[in-house]
């Protein structure tokens, strides 16, 4: 079975600074990755996923995760952060694009000026 | 743009109670999914629903949980005897082929039971 772990639950950045939101997967096949992104009173929105090919994937809002197999990882990152990146990010993972997701707890950012 | 919805967007209900929680997916959608997360864990799925019947379920949907699509448009999951662990927000998603990981998420009901 598949798994993910988010490592902090909070991470807090500066607007302008670098965002660090980290995600570890285990699954015993071939994973198919995502990030999901959750404002306040929204739903959850995909942000980006890696299924096969470049192993650096771009999303949306200036956002890209690299999938590291080595590492079992799926960090996403963002160069710059701005106050409307502020919300809850979920990574997810799947055995399959047709599989149910299965999802880490999450991370909350928060941006301050 | 298209989304779904999902009423109420908060639900208190005594413990043994029914409650109904609702969704109106993207009209041109399929396959319907119920997913919950209880406060701090998890985002964790409990369903998928296609062509009027359950397509897969998780070992959280037992006879306690349905699902239902009575008309067109809405698709239901009803909690027959709430208990206190069932205090969750739960999400509905739908998507238009079956790809679970091309749904589109409704913003979910947060369910409180006392």
């Amino acid at each position: 079975a598949q798994s993910v772990t988010q490592l902090g639950s909070h991470v807090s950045v500066s607007e302008g600074a670098l965002v660090l939101l980290r995600c570890n997967y285990s699954s015993s096949v071939p994973p198919y990755l995502f990030w999901y992104v959750q404002y306040p009173n929204q739903g959850l929105q995909l942000l980006l996923k890696y299924t096969t090919g470049a192993t650096l994937v771009k999303g949306i809002n200036g956002f890209e995760a690299e999938f590291k197999k080595s590492e079992t990882s799926f960090h996403l990152t963002k160069p710059s952060a701005h106050m409307s990146d502020a919300a809850e990010y979920f990574c997810a993972v799947s055995i399959g694009t047709a599989s149910k997701l299965t999802f880490g707890t999450g991370t909350r950012l928060q941006v301050t000026l | 743009e298209p989304e779904v919805t999902q009423t109420p967007s908060h639900q208190v209900t005594q413990m043994g109670q029914e409650v109904i929680l609702r969704c109106v997916p993207i009209s041109n959608h399929l396959y319907f999914y119920w997913y919950r997360q209880i406060l701090g864990q998890k985002v964790e799925f409990l369903v998928s629903f296609y062509n009027n019947e359950i397509s897969e379920k998780s070992e959280i949907f037992d006879d306690q949980f349905s699902v239902e699509r009575p008309d067109g448009s809405n698709f239901t999951l009803k909690i027959r005897s709430t208990k206190l662990e069932d205090s969750a927000m739960y999400f509905c998603a739908s998507s238009e082929i079956l790809e679970p990981t091309e749904a589109f998420f409704g913003q979910g009901t947060r369910l409180t039971v006392v």
